[in-house]
Order: C-alpha cells, then structure tokens, then sequence
C-alpha cells in the first residue's frame, strides 16, 4: 500500500510568488493535516482537514488555505511568498486520530 | 493549551549504550502521546503511541516509553543503541478534545558514535 505522498518534493520559489502543495493521504484515510518544520525546530500545526471540511487552524496567516477534494487529497497554498516561509512541509493522515502517517514532506525555499 | 518540552537538544552516545531522551508536556485535558523518528532530509516516521492502557508502550526496533501521568512525562529509553539509530527524534501529544493537532518538542538529536 502506498504510504502519503507529497508533491513536489522540492521547490524554489521568489518573494512574493504563490505556491501550492498537493497530498495524497493513504488510502481510506479521511482526515489529511499539514505542519510547517523551520529548520532545527519541531514541526508548526497548520491545518486539519477532515471529509473536506476544515477541523482545526494553527496561527499561520491568512496568506495560507488549504482544502480538500472529495477523493480526501489535499492542497496547501501559500501567498505572497515570505523567505521565512522557507521551510519543509509535512501532510499527515491518519484514521481516527488514533496515529498520523507523515509522509516525506515538500521542501519550499523561498529567495 | 498543550506545549511539549524535551529536556536535551542534543544527546551522544556510544554504540551499545543505554540511551533516554526525555520528554514533559502540559495540558489541562487527557492526552494521546506518541514519539516519532527523523532522518536526514526525511519526513517523520512514528516510533511509538500511548493511546491507552498500559503506561509501558514499546516499538518493534527496541525502543519504549512510559506514560508517567503525575509527572506529565512520556520519556523515550533504548538499552542498547546502534549507529543506525542516530536521528531527531521529535515527542508530540494529541489533546483527545482537539482535532488532530498535535503539538510537537524541539526535538532531540541521537548521536551514536561507535
């Protein structure tokens, strides 16, 4: 079986610019959440989906949304790029809040 | 609101050697407790999860942790680590009234020399 998966696994973008980030959870998972991981700090909840509905927000700025799609895939957009928003970005999914899948991450730079 | 402390940034070993990496959270509401692995340029990978029921929960790679309510701790031990074991290891708590998030440590780095 397919674990998560992330897309793209690298990025470089400018200041400024607009990026989306795709997750694909594991199958039958119907909950899907994304954390930002700074380099050389913990992981940052950002946003909980769960049945395409949104669950939980973390204290990130209005600059980000996320959503989901009826197959529970899901997209993490962030706007008007920020170099502090450089940073590895994780997609977890999980069952029933039992245990989160992390998958491999998306690691954004922003020049 | 929850927060995680981990006690050590930073703990070398020598192979073979017992290993404990210490984790201490906060919350005013019961909590799931889970400790996940970090390789180099890797996501994270779940090492081990309390959800309920015995305090001592163990991983299939030698590694265990005990649920310590009255000290609001969820220490990691090995005891006898291997050079493949060096990685962040990252302790994280669930409040069971939230909605999936979890609240991460700063993270330890293992350092197992040989």
């Amino acid at each position: 079986d397919a674990g998560v998966t992330q897309s793209p696994t690298h990025l470089i973008k400018t200041r400024g610019q607009h990026v989306t980030l795709r997750c694909s959870p594991i199958s039958g998972h119907k909950s899907v959440s994304w954390y930002q991981q700074v380099l050389g700090q913990g992981p940052q909840f950002i946003f909980q989906y769960y049945e395409k509905e949104e669950r939980g927000r973390g204290n990130f700025p209005d600059r980000f949304s996320a959503r989901q799609f009826p197959n529970y895939s899901s997209e993490l957009n962030v706007n008007a790029l920020l170099l502090g928003d450089s940073a590895l970005y994780l997609c977890a999914s999980s069952l029933q809040d039992r245990g989160y899948t992390f998958g491999s991450g998306t690691r954004l730079t922003v020049v | 609101a929850q927060s995680v402390t981990q006690l050590d940034s930073q703990v070398p070993v020598f192979e073979e050697a017992p290993v404990e990496l210490r984790c201490n959270y906060s919350s005013s509401v019961s909590v799931y407790l889970f400790w996940y692995v970090q390789y180099p340029n890797q996501g994270l990978q779940l090492l081990l999860k309390y959800l309920s029921g015995s305090t001592l929960v163990e991983s299939i790679n030698g590694f265990e942790a005990e649920f310590n309510k009255s000290q609001t701790s969820f220490h990691l031990r090995k005891p006898s680590v291997h050079i493949s074991d060096t990685a962040e290891y990252f302790c994280a708590v669930l409040e069971r009234t939230s909605y999936g998030k979890l609240t991460f440590g700063q993270g330890t780095i293992l350092t197992v020399h040989p």
